[in-house]
């Protein structure tokens, strides 16, 4: 079966430091990769998502930047944080081959709580 | 564009009432409909989905149907328990993103 991991679990970062969330997956082969947002009371938002390796597209424009080093491991960045980047961050995956057919569901990792002080 | 409009919360009931969630949606296209349900301090989990129109997604009791004349997705559950206290969130799925609802909470009293 399918399993996605996401670290660290919680994370508590000054203003301007660097930042880097990593996503995994194990037990699929080239997956669909997203990184969601989602702010505190809200819903979720799509950041980026990825279909192969080295292929990102991004959803919204801000200081954080995304790469897929590996098939099936998501990274997301920034070089400097923000207040606003404070949230909590969802890494998910889907099989299929673009990601893009409305049947294909979406798998959720554990998440990762950010505060930005 | 695409969008999706959830009942506001929090919703509180008593264990064993039954429990209705409404859920609109705005769409071109075809697109499938997703509820998911976030627990405290953890991601989200697939609860049901329906692809097309008139499909009912169902899963521990819970269920939804894909109403494409009202453009509705409202999510049921006959009997509802201390363990289904959650946050629901609706989406919509028409090319490679899901489209989220707010969410809304459920609150289950003993």
């Amino acid at each position: 079966s399918q399993t996605i991991h996401q670290w660290p679990a919680t994370l508590v970062q000054p203003v301007g430091s660097p930042l880097s969330l990593e996503c995994t997956v194990e037990g699929t082969s080239n997956p669909n990769l997203y990184w969601y947002r989602q702010a505190a009371g809200r819903g979720l938002q799509l950041l980026f998502y990825s279909v192969g390796i080295g292929q990102i597209s991004s959803e919204v424009p801000q200081n954080l930047s995304a790469s897929r080093p590996q098939d099936r491991q998501f990274i997301l960045s920034s070089k400097k944080l923000l207040l606003s980047d404070s949230g909590f961050y969802l890494c998910a995956w889907s099989p299929g081959t673009s990601g893009s057919s409305p049947q294909e569901t979406q798998y959720f990792g554990p998440g990762t709580r950010l505060l930005v002080l | 564009g695409d969008s999706v409009t959830q009942m506001e919360g929090p919703v509180t009931l008593s264990e064993e009432a039954f429990l209705t969630i409404n859920c609109t949606y705005t769409a071109t296209g075809y697109p499938s409909l997703f509820w998911y349900v976030q627990y405290p301090g953890e991601g989200l989990q697939l609860l049901l989905k329906a692809t097309k129109a008139d499909d009912k997604g169902s899963n521990k009791g819970f269920e939804a149907t894909y109403r494409k004349e009202t453009t509705s997705f409202h999510l049921e559950k006959g009997s509802v328990q201390v363990s289904d206290s959650a946050v629901y969130f609706c989406a919509l799925k028409s090319s490679y993103k899901l489209i989220f609802g707010s969410g809304t909470r459920l609150l289950v009293r003993p």
